[in-house]
């Protein structure tokens, strides 16, 4: 079974819309997730972090995790075409933030005009 | 801003031959990682350095590949004879910043092809 599993899409909404991304994962020890944005021939730039479950907010985007269902999703409310690129879903085991993230697939986000 | 930095952007090598990825970390930064991601596929981890030493490394980090941290500010992927599957972007991490210790900042790539 992989660890972390996300539809890579691709996903294609209009202007406006809000977009739903989500991740499974399998390893219970999994405590810290975050979501990674990566535009075409660029490195991966964090988005969002949180630690165990709960909502984060930062401006437009939110965060979920639930590890009672070992689900993970990104909300991005009023979507902008400036938010096309491969969203990656990443998690980090154990009791420390730092060390090996694990990545799911990635979906390819498309926001047209 | 500071920003992690990767030499060169684009390195084409013929199978069997030796590959140096250079990086640069953010200066102040205490962790470093090299990830790769094949075409079409996860990023996936190779290795993490601390304090002058691997503190993980997974099963595709063997004795073809080494690490180094040759001065204060260099760190360096080497690859010791390249395979057709090496073929990848190549991704240097590093982490450590005060207050956002958590975050890892990743370089923009080095794209390895393997003829």
């Amino acid at each position: 079974q992989k660890e972390v599993e996300q539809d890579p899409g691709p996903l294609s909404v209009p202007e406006g819309a809000i977009v739903s991304l989500n991740c499974t994962y399998s390893n219970s020890a999994f405590q810290y997730f975050m979501w990674y944005r990566q535009y075409s021939r660029k490195g991966p730039e964090l988005l969002m972090y949180t630690y165990s479950s709960g909502n984060k907010e930062d401006g437009r985007f939110t965060a979920q995790v639930d590890k009672s269902s070992k689900y993970i999703s990104l909300f991005i409310r009023d979507s902008q075409p400036s938010d096309s690129a491969t969203y990656l879903c990443a998690t980090i085991a154990g009791g420390t933030s730092y060390g090996k993230l694990t990545f799911g697939q990635g979906t390819i986000l498309t926001v047209h005009p | 801003e500071p920003e992690v930095t990767q030499t060169p952007s684009h390195q084409v090598t013929q199978m069997g031959q030796e590959v140096i990825l250079r990086c640069v970390p953010i200066s102040n930064h205490l962790y470093f990682y090299w990830y790769r991601q094949i075409l079409g596929q996860k990023v996936e981890f190779l290795v993490s350095f601390y304090n002058n030493e691997i503190s993980e490394k997974s099963e595709i980090f063997d004795d073809q590949f080494s690490v180094e941290r040759p001065d204060g500010s260099n760190f360096t992927l080497k690859i010791r004879s390249t395979k057709l599957e090496d073929s990848a972007m190549y991704f240097c991490a590093s982490s450590g910043t005060p207050g956002l210790e958590d975050e890892q900042f990743f370089g923009p790539g080095t794209r390895l092809t393997v003829l």
